[in-house]
């Protein structure tokens, strides 16, 4: 089974600096994706990066980027120069990778980050 | 580029109606799920259809039904609406290995 941990209910940071939401994940799978979707008070869910388990290097989109360290199941979304339109909940999710059919998302908690002006 | 089309976008019920949710993707995506949000949680998957004519229960599939009707459409039913199914309901597509993508919402009150 897999497990999803975000140990972060909720964080303030100041406008323009850089945030990292933690995220750590249980598995015994070898290829699995991770992913970040970002809920705004409007409640759409928006899917913001992923990194696949065997792709070496780190997935950067835009002002987020996705620090993967596979040894120690962590996958940290580090969003840069924060901007008031951050301020949104933020949830981690993994699924397994397969050659065939589709496997379903597991989801963590969330983050509620909140950018302060 | 619509996406995923979810309908309706809010609705009130009374304990005991029944409702379809409907829910539509353009992206040819092989796979759909329905999940419920339930306040400050994350999202729970009810069911979910890994390919047109295929459907499977996913954590809390109680009280609900599903139909994938083509590769584009999956709704999901509730017979007799209970309180305890208040909630905010998203519908999602995907290919193999690859993101998720969800529909706005639907907001379901009961009664």
């Amino acid at each position: 089974a897999q497990k999803i941990t975000q140990t972060q209910p909720g964080m303030f940071v100041q406008e323009k600096e850089a945030v990292t939401l933690d995220c750590t994940y249980d598995t015994s799978d070898q290829s699995y994706g991770l992913f970040w979707y970002k809920q705004p008070s409007s409640g759409e869910m928006i899917f913001l990066i992923y990194q696949g388990s065997y792709d070496e290097q780190n997935a950067t989109e835009g002002r987020y980027s996705l620090n993967f360290q596979k040894a120690r199941k962590s996958a940290n979304l580090v969003i840069s120069a924060s901007q008031l339109g951050d301020s949104a909940m933020y949830f981690c999710a993994m699924k397994k990778w397969t050659n065939f059919g589709n496997e379903k998302l597991t989801f963590g908690t969330g983050t509620r980050l909140t950018i302060i002006p | 580029n619509a996406g995923v089309t979810q309908t309706p976008k809010f609705q009130v019920l009374k304990t005991g109606q029944s409702m379809t949710l409907q829910c539509a993707q353009d992206m040819n995506h092989n796979s759909m799920y329905w999940y419920r949000q339930d306040p400050g949680m994350g999202l729970r998957l009810i069911y979910y259809s890994a390919s047109e004519g295929t459907t499977d229960k996913g954590e809390v599939p109680n009280g609900y039904n599903v139909s994938r009707l083509n590769k584009r459409e999956f709704s999901l039913r509730l017979e007799s609406a209970a309180p305890s199914q208040t909630s905010v309901y998203f519908c999602a597509s995907d290919r193999s290995n690859q993101p998720q993508h969800f529909g706005d919402g639907t907001r379901l009150s009961i009664l």
